[in-house]
């Protein structure tokens, strides 16, 4: 079974440092992981998708990471900014058999001050 | 592009009553997803539809909960009877598919509270 851990839980920085948000996961056969943000009573939204075969994946601030045979994946946020602040998630999927199942780590939860 | 919609946003129940939650996921989407989310915790998959197909409900607590998706494109989960520790938040999502690329997106769930 798939297990998922992200450390740090919280995290609290001044704004304009960059963020580190790491993610490990136990099953290194996955699909592929997505990184997803989270605001207080609201859905999901998905920021990163990094296939199976990639080492990572960037989006203006943000750049995920891979590395499937360690079971580790890291989400940095360059220059943070306080809109940053919010709930972050990892999630690998399992493989395709499973259909795309994502299993979810506890999330870190980041506040950016101003 | 309208996203993937619930209803109701919130709901507040006595225990061993019945609930319904709705789900309209977006437009295309053939992959459906219902998730639970505890306080402080990462969403649990209970049920996942491949167009009105439940192709993995290894999840569903059978006994109280239940989910239809008839024609394929909005989908109900039910609990009956309701018991305290279902309190939490139902996630709806959804795929276009269920290859590797396919990116699933979330509706903004319904908080349900069962006094």
């Amino acid at each position: 079974k798939q297990e998922v851990t992200q450390i740090p839980a919280a995290l609290s920085v001044p704004e304009g440092e960059n963020l580190v948000l790491n993610c490990s996961f136990t099953d290194s056969a996955i699909y592929n992981l997505q990184w997803f943000r989270q605001d207080p009573g609201k859905g999901l939204t998905s920021l990163l998708l990094i296939q199976s075969s990639q080492r990572e994946q960037t989006s203006g601030r943000l750049n995920a990471s891979l590395d499937k045979s360690s079971g580790r994946s890291t989400l940095y946020i360059a220059a943070s900014q306080p809109g940053d602040s919010a709930t972050y998630l990892c999630a690998p999927a399992g493989f395709k058999a499973a259909g795309n199942k994502l299993t979810f780590g506890g999330g870190t939860r980041v506040l950016v001050k101003p | 592009e309208a996203g993937v919609v619930q209803s109701p946003r919130y709901k507040i129940i006595e225990k061993k009553q019945p609930v319904a939650f709705w789900c309209n996921p977006i437009s295309g989407h053939n992959t459906l997803y219902w998730y639970l989310q505890n306080l402080g915790q990462g969403p649990e998959l209970l049920i996942r539809y491949e167009n009105e197909e439940a192709v993995d409900d290894s999840q569903l607590p059978k006994d109280r909960f239940s989910a239809e998706r008839l024609k394929g494109v909005d989908s109900t989960l039910k609990i009956q009877p309701a018991e305290l520790g279902d309190s939490a938040v139902y996630l709806c999502a959804s795929s276009l598919g269920s290859q590797s690329t396919d990116t699933q997106y979330f509706g903004p769930g319904t908080r349900l509270t069962v006094l």
